[in-house]
């Protein structure tokens, strides 16, 4: 059992540079989620998609763009790398979106991706 | 304010001491509460829900204090596999969730 499978898990860019960070996910979740996690500092969410079709920005969206290309995988890409972009990205995913109070939603992570942009 | 906060640490404890965190969230309207457990260099991982009425998983025990809007954990009989980051997550409306930036526990022997 997979669960949530991201690539690559080491990067290095120049400035300037383009990539893409692939996500899939085999647990037939709903809801997919790109975050991002700085030393001192909580993860935060850069890009979610509720569905297939949709996305929706985060806390940090401004130097990314999202692909939810189906239900399974959740592409993040970086159109021009900015060292500030140096940080560990985690792919999640989670049943659904409900509102629910006391839900118990469980997200589950990928392993992470490590990006340094020099 | 961050929305949510923890106490970073280093809590550095001997083997079977009890430990507790504590962790505070600014907004009222938040709905769910969650500890999760992150070793070094790997990805996060749900420990346990928090439920109002407070719960317990073996050595953990979350709480929850709504009027003073803050939750804990209590480790107790550390082992030495419980050295790990445990995140504070708060889910608001819609199922936004909000990460604290971790408490460190190094448990030596």
């Amino acid at each position: 059992n997979a669960g949530v499978t991201q690539t690559p898990k080491f990067q290095v860019l120049k400035t300037g540079q383009s990539m893409t960070l692939q996500c899939a996910q085999d647990m037939n979740h709903n809801s997919m989620y790109w975050y991002r996690q700085d030393p001192g500092m909580g993860l935060r969410l850069i890009y979610y998609s509720a569905s297939e079709g949709t996305t929706d920005k985060g806390e940090v969206p401004n130097g990314y763009n999202v692909s939810r290309l189906n239900k399974r995988e959740f592409s993040l890409r970086l159109e021009s790398a900015a060292p500030s972009q140096t940080s560990v990205y985690f792919c999640a995913s989670s049943e659904d979106r409900s509102t629910r109070v006391g839900s118990g939603n469980t997200i589950y992570f990928g392993e992470g991706s490590w990006l340094t942009v020099v | 304010r961050k929305e949510v906060e923890q106490d970073p640490g280093p809590f550095n404890v001997p083997e079977g001491a009890t430990v507790a965190f504590n962790c505070t969230y600014s907004n009222s309207a938040s709905q769910s509460f969650f500890w999760y457990r992150q070793d070094c260099r790997k990805e996060p991982k749900l420990l346990m829900s928090v439920y109002s009425s407070g719960n317990e998983d073996g050595r953990f025990t979350a709480q929850l204090n709504r009027a003073s809007q803050y939750i804990s954990l209590l480790i107790r009989d550390s082992k030495l596999s419980d050295s790990a980051t445990y995140l504070c997550v708060v889910t608001l409306y819609g199922n936004k969730l909000v990460f604290g930036a971790g408490t460190i526990l190094r448990v030596k022997s």
